[in-house]
């Protein structure tokens, strides 16, 4: 059983669409990460959230972290196929757990 | 500063065989964290090493072994290898000062077990 759910598992979208996704858990965490990853390479930070009800923005993605920092959620607005990639979510709790993904595909 | 470092970025071994990974953090990290990635499992924490001392371990069998030097410079050990063995070994490194700093992560060796 993952200690984060990510949904969805894939997102096959057009250039221009929004979209967003999720991480949820029944636990409490001390903070929470976003990282993307492309085939073949080790995942790249996006983002940390630290406080509940937090709201950070990077370019056209918008991050937030749930009130009780349990979930949080990333929206990307017109996306483009340079976001392309998996998309994790992890959070700190007695070590760092990561959710299984969201493979996210943006076509031309 | 540069980045998280692993070596060798791709292996062939076979089954039986061992194998040595190698990390390098980014300077000032004291934290090292191996992870296994997989299409099926994901990825699947191994261990944390933090001022050469192992400091959480994953639910993977003894094959898997791991050390830290005093430089933080950290290496992973695959003993016996089966197929199943084959996934991106990832590394990544934190500050350490809390278990659930903000991790930053090498490219990965992949490695393949035939």
């Amino acid at each position: 059983t993952q200690l984060l759910e990510q949904s969805p598992q894939f997102l096959s979208i057009q250039e221009g669409e929004n979209l967003t996704v999720y991480c949820n858990s029944s636990s409490v965490f001390s903070s929470l990460q976003w990282y993307r990853q492309e085939p073949g390479e080790g995942p790249v930070l996006l983002v940390t959230v630290v406080t509940g009800g937090e709201v950070k923005k990077l370019k056209r993605l918008t991050f937030q972290f749930g009130d009780a920092r349990k979930d949080s959620s990333l929206h990307i607005t017109a996306a483009q196929p340079g976001d392309t990639g998996l998309y994790l979510c992890a959070g700190g709790h007695n070590d760092m757990r990561f959710g299984a993904g969201t493979r996210l595909t943006v076509k031309p | 500063k540069a980045g998280v470092t692993q070596t060798p970025r791709y292996l062939i071994k076979t089954r039986g065989q061992q194998v040595t990974l190698s990390c390098s953090p980014i300077s000032g990290h004291r934290s090292v964290s191996w992870y296994q990635q997989t299409p099926g499992q994901g990825l699947q924490f191994l261990f944390e090493y933090f001022s050469e001392t192992q400091r959480n371990k994953g639910n993977f069998p003894g094959r898997f072994s791991g050390r830290q030097f005093s430089n933080s410079r950290s290496e992973m050990n695959v003993s016996t290898l089966e197929l199943g063995d084959s996934a991106l070994y990832l590394c990544a490194s934190s500050l350490g000062d809390r278990v659930a700093d903000t991790q930053y992560f090498g490219p990965g060796t992949r490695l393949t077990v035939l």
